[in-house]
């Protein structure tokens, strides 16, 4: 089983609202990922866990939040988001990280007015 | 630096006809390179990959790619073009000691009736 799931699926949010996005995979992986993607683009990488802990942030502003509860869980915390964060926001897991396949989940399209 | 290649941003093939998608790819490094599908509004799925050894990659639904490291590419081969692969195709590099894909620009695949 490669399955990486998340939700929601879709999520429409206000600038002032608090919203997450979760992300869970049960195939024992130990890296987790979270990537945006714009219409027509490939996807941009924004935050990598490993063993739980974050050991990539690619300079992403602070209006968003990742936490890694557990080693199947990830969680992207979103707060006064502006329109142009609108996306597709992909989760993957490889199985330690380094040169390893990710697999990806099939994203949560995000609207934000 | 890695860097990868998608040679054409859209490729449009006949039914039944053959695929050819291609990609070069620079590393410093003997590479990994993979090949993902996404169709619209849909996660990535991995067509395949290749880790330095068969240079001739097998994957899903009758895909292949071949690893030529004297001409540093990696090009998606299929015999025969189906409605249902009309999709964003993405060739992809990660290089030693690194978790980080880098990705091309996609090539948007177009399956004519």
């Amino acid at each position: 089983d490669t399955e990486v799931t998340q939700t929601p699926k879709h999520l429409v949010m206000g600038m002032t609202n608090k919203k997450s996005l979760k992300c869970e995979q049960h195939m024992g992986h130990r890296a987790m990922y979270w990537y945006k993607q714009k219409a027509k683009k490939p996807p941009e990488l924004m935050f990598v866990y490993s063993y739980e802990k974050l050991s990539i942030n690619e300079s992403v502003p602070s209006r968003f939040s990742p936490e890694c509860p557990n080693s199947s869980l990830l969680n992207l915390h979103l707060h006064a988001l502006q329109p142009e964060d609108s996306a597709l926001y992909l989760c993957a897991s490889s199985q330690d990280g380094r040169r390893e396949t990710q697999y990806f989940g099939p994203g949560t399209r995000l609207l934000v007015l | 630096a890695q860097s990868v290649t998608q040679l054409d941003s859209h490729v449009s093939v006949s039914e039944g006809t053959p695929v050819l998608l291609r990609c070069n790819y620079s590393s410093s490094y003997s590479p990994s390179l993979f090949w993902y599908v996404q169709h619209p509004n849909k996660g990535l799925q991995l067509l395949l990959k290749y880790t330095s050894a068969a240079t001739l990659v097998k994957g899903i639904n009758g895909f292949e790619a071949e690893f030529k490291k004297s001409e540093t590419s990696f090009h998606l081969t299929k015999p025969s073009a189906h409605m249902s692969d009309a999709a964003e195709y993405f060739c992809v590099v990660i290089t030693s000691g690194t978790y980080k894909y880098i990705f091309g620009t996609g090539t948007r695949l177009k399956v004519l009736a």
